[in-house]
């Protein structure tokens, strides 16, 4: 079955500076990508996604994400981030009906 | 439209009872499935359904069983609720296999 593994489990940064959330699966047949985003005491909610086409994924929140079939990754970017995206990440890989989450990473924005 | 509704938000049981979590959703789609949050696992898939009268097994089925009786309703049953069983539990759905919408989770603990 595919895997996700999030390479880090916290991610501290200061407001307006960059960040990178990374992310890489394994599967032996072809799938579809996600990032979700879970803010305290709620359900995820679905940040973007790869199901075909331009690696580039643009998403809501001013995020974006690099699908790399070679490298098998599918990091998360943002270029400016606010105290508000303070949240856990998840990414997800999903093959038919089978949807395998990562452990998340939880980014932390700091004044 | 509310999306997807979970019944009940937080629930505190004693090892042996049972019960039964209730998922609904309106927006006609197809595929339902229960999810588990635990710290550090991200979420694992339970069981799912692609349709009414239809269920199949997940990655951690063992514990739990479930109905679909009606497109828009999933429920999850614990036949006897086990310590390990503590957890947050996610109901989702999908028009296909694609993104899916989660509902905001229910808390059970079993003591």
């Amino acid at each position: 079955a595919q895997s996700v593994t999030q390479l880090d489990s916290q991610v501290p940064v200061f407001e307006e500076a960059p960040v990178e959330l990374r992310c890489n699966y394994s599967s032996s047949v072809s799938v579809y990508l996600f990032w979700y985003v879970q803010y305290p005491n709620q359900g995820l909610q679905l940040l973007l996604k790869y199901l075909s086409g331009s690696t580039l994924v643009k998403g809501i929140n001013g995020f974006e994400a690099e699908f790399n079939k070679s490298q098998t990754s599918f990091h998360l970017r943002k270029p400016s981030v606010h105290i508000s995206d303070t949240a856990e990440y998840f990414c997800a890989v999903l093959v038919l009906l089978d949807m395998r989450f990562g452990a998340g990473t939880r980014l932390t924005v700091k004044p | 439209n509310a999306g997807v509704t979970q019944t009940p938000k937080f629930r505190v049981l004693k090892t042996g009872q049972s019960m039964t979590l209730l998922c609904a959703q309106d927006m006609n789609h197809e595929y339902m499935y229960w999810y588990r949050q635990d710290p550090g696992m991200g979420l694992r898939l339970i069981h799912y359904s692609v349709g009414e009268g239809t269920t199949a097994k997940g990655e951690v089925p063992d514990g739990y069983n479930v109905s679909r009786l009606k497109k828009q309703n999933f429920l999850l049953g614990l036949e006897s609720a086990a310590p390990s069983q503590t957890s947050v539990y996610f109901c989702a759905s999908s028009f296909q296999s694609n993104e899916q919408f989660f509902g905001p989770g229910t808390r059970l603990t079993v003591l």
